[in-house]
């Protein structure tokens, strides 16, 4: 399997743009979670899905933030409008019941400026 | 609410030496802890996973301790070399949800 997969690895772009960041998980797992890192605040949990299904989105920032998961194999992460406190590193990941290991892609570098 | 903390922040030894990064939490309540190797740049790899009954794991070099009563965990890194150099997470997984608390990280520098 070649893990997790994120798109793109970096972005780069202007305060009030749409962002949307993708993710593959590995096939077979039930469980996708969408974090951000950044130095002042560590790893933050944004948002899983179960099988498809939001579970808990308490970590999300704000009505600017949404995230989507369609099918098993697709999940995006959309900010509208970006805004220069959202740069950061949101990583991906992935695990088969949600109580196992979590994998993690490689992330995605975003800069709002 | 589960607070992660790991001391200490960042830690410099000569190649060779053996070494303690510490792990605590508040909540007792865990179904297990896990601790993670990031490089810079990149995303986060699984190194030991701990259940809540368990005391320990180990994993060639390194080894993991649980003291769930005390809210601490322990990785010993044995023999260490330049390759290990990285941020070390430990995280936390509730009882009560499938969501993995993490801490902040120790920044580890082997000097060759």
């Amino acid at each position: 399997d070649a893990g997790v997969i994120q798109s793109p690895r970096h972005e780069v772009t202007e305060m009030g743009q749409e962002v949307t960041l993708r993710c593959k998980p590995i096939s077979g797992h039930d469980y996708l979670f969408w974090y951000r890192q950044t130095m002042m605040r560590g790893l933050e949990l944004l948002i899983y899905f179960n099988n498809n299904v939001p579970i808990d989105d308490s970590g999300m920032p704000e009505d600017r933030f949404s995230a989507k998961m369609p099918n098993a194999s697709f999940s995006t992460l959309k900010i509208q409008p970006s805004e220069p406190r959202d740069s950061a590193v949101y990583f991906c990941a992935s695990s088969g019941t949600g109580q196992e290991t979590q994998y993690f892609g490689p992330g995605t570098r975003l800069l709002v400026l | 609410k589960q607070e992660v903390t790991q001391i200490p922040a960042a830690l410099s030894v000569p190649e060779g030496e053996n070494l303690v990064l510490n792990c605590s939490f508040t909540d007792s309540a865990i179904y297990n802890l896990q601790w993670f190797r990031q490089d810079p740049g990149k995303g986060l790899t699984s190194l030991l996973l701990i259940q809540s009954s368990q005391r320990e794991q180990t994993s060639g070099r390194l080894n993991a301790s649980l003291d769930k009563s005390s809210g601490r965990s322990t990785l010993y890194i044995a023999a260490s070399q330049p390759g290990d150099s990285a941020t070390y997470l430990c995280a936390v997984l509730l009882n009560y949800g499938q969501n993995f608390v993490f801490g902040p990280g120790t920044r580890l520098s082997v000097l060759p």
